[in-house]
């Protein structure tokens, strides 16, 4: 399996409302990843869990709550999104090692509208 | 300040024509890996080839060739012969493990369209 999964691919959500996005990856990498992409737009990174621990949050706004239950799934909770939040969500996972980063493999990604 | 440069914004070809994307990437660490990626209009972010600093080797895929010249700070990419099925965002990209953990630093992306 050498696939990074996402589900749901296309979400609708009303400013009001709670959803999550899924990730899960059986390639035993150790690193997951979140990224953002706006239209037109190259991706930003916004957290990244490293051996189940948040390493890294690119001051991201509370609305978004990463979790990484075990080392194959992550999620991201979306609660009170704005219309500006609109985006590509993009997982990724790649192994860690003293050598870098190896097999750095994206998610198709979750189309995000916020209405 | 951007760690990678694609200054090319939009690239229009007809098929079989080659075409070359530039990347120009900034790193004051001496470990640092580059990639490209390949974004279809569908949307997924498709791995192409990850480079590290110390392998200086031109590579070639099939139709793809990478050419990478650390005394320019380079790391071009070329499509020989392209395809309609080429037509995409194409992102170079720099990791720095030592300075930035495990981030992906990404260019603007280079947009190619391959007429028929």
């Amino acid at each position: 399996d050498t696939e990074v999964t996402q589900t749901p691919k296309h979400l609708v959500m009303g400013m009001t409302n709670k959803k999550s996005l899924k990730c899960e990856q059986h390639m035993g990498h150790r690193a997951m990843y979140w990224y953002k992409q706006k239209a037109k737009k190259p991706p930003e990174l916004m957290f990244v869990y490293s051996y189940e621990k948040l390493s890294i949050n690119e001051s991201v706004p509370s609305r978004f709550s990463p979790e990484c239950p075990n080392s194959s799934l992550l999620n991201l909770h979306l609660h009170a999104l704005q219309p500006e939040d609109s985006a590509l969500y993009l997982c990724a996972s790649s192994q860690v090692s003293d050598r870098g980063m190896y097999g750095y493999t994206f998610g198709s990604g979750t189309r995000l509208t916020v209405v | 300040a951007q760690k990678v440069t694609q200054a090319q914004t939009e690239i229009s070809v007809v098929e079989k024509e080659d075409v070359t994307l530039d990347c120009v990437y900034e790193t004051r660490d001496t470990t640092y890996y580059l990639f490209w990626y390949k974004q279809p209009p569908s949307g997924e972010l498709v791995f192409l080839i990850r480079r590290n600093s110390f392998d200086e080797q031109n590579e070639i895929s099939g139709r793809y060739s990478w050419n990478f010249q650390k005394s320019t700070s380079s790391f071009n990419f070329t499509i020989t012969a392209s395809q309609v099925v080429d037509s995409a965002v194409y992102f170079c990209a720099l990791s720095e493990p030592n300075s930035n953990d495990y981030k992906l630093s990404f260019g603007a992306g280079t947009t190619v369209t391959v007429r028929a």
